[in-house]
């Protein structure tokens, strides 16, 4: 049971737009904690995707935003493409723990 | 560019301690979190703890009793140590860094992880 909620999967077609969310609670999304979001692909190491909600890092392409409201937050990817099948987790910062806090992960599968 | 390097000794039996360690280049160690997360095969990730240089870790509640995190300046490397090891901690293990120097930045350096694999 991650301490952070995601759907297990979703699926798009390619040219579709497509969303994941990512709910936590009181004391860590809910505490104003920013929400990351990192894509892995199989057999590789995850890749940070999204920074501090909605930032994203040099090279990562325009069609992935982030978004949060409350104790939610929501990763966005428009224009879908093949290339982009991966499983995608969200991470928070939980002051119960004093830690880092992950997202169950989502499968993203384009149909 | 940062780059990590996990080495670690890959197999190894219940009850034993797993020794892994992080090698950094291209880059100084200091003035970054580093962390330590773990993914059980088919499994989400799990937060370890972290450690940064010259400040006292800060490990997962659950991992607390059997876990110890050093970090080594002089070597670029920080390490860990995992005791009394079940097939449960069986995983492959990350090391990764926040270079931002804001532990609650988001973790934007990874190693390519290393498996272990814990047998009875």
């Amino acid at each position: 049971q991650s301490v952070l909620t995601q759907p297990p999967s979703v699926s798009g077609a390619p040219g579709q737009r497509v969303t994941i969310s990512c709910t936590g609670s009181s004391s860590n999304t809910g505490a104003g904690y920013d929400v990351h979001w990192y894509q892995q692909f199989p057999g590789r190491a995850p890749k940070l995707l999204i920074y501090s909600n909605s930032n994203r890092p040099s090279g990562v392409p325009d069609r992935f935003s982030g978004s949060k409201s409350g104790t939610s937050a929501s990763l966005a990817i428009s224009g879908l493409q093949a290339e982009d099948e991966a499983d995608y987790y969200c991470q928070s910062y939980d002051r119960s723990l004093s830690g880092s806090v992950f997202g169950g992960g989502t499968k993203l599968t384009v149909l | 560019q940062v780059k990590l390097q996990e080495s670690g000794p890959g197999r190894m039996k219940a009850s034993e301690t797993l020794s892994l360690t992080c090698s950094v280049s291209g880059g100084s160690i200091s003035s970054h979190y580093c962390y330590w997360i773990r993914q059980p095969a088919g499994k989400g990730l799990e937060w370890i703890g972290r450690i940064y240089t010259g400040g006292s870790p800060t490990y997962n509640p659950s991992l607390k009793s059997r876990v110890t995190m050093s970090i080594d300046t002089s070597k670029s490397q920080f390490s860990l140590r995992l005791t009394s090891v079940t097939a449960a901690d069986s995983a492959v293990y990350y090391c990764a860094i926040i270079s931002t120097g804001y532990y609650l930045d988001g973790i934007n350096i990874w190693g390519q992880g290393t498996m272990v694999t814990v047998s009875s």
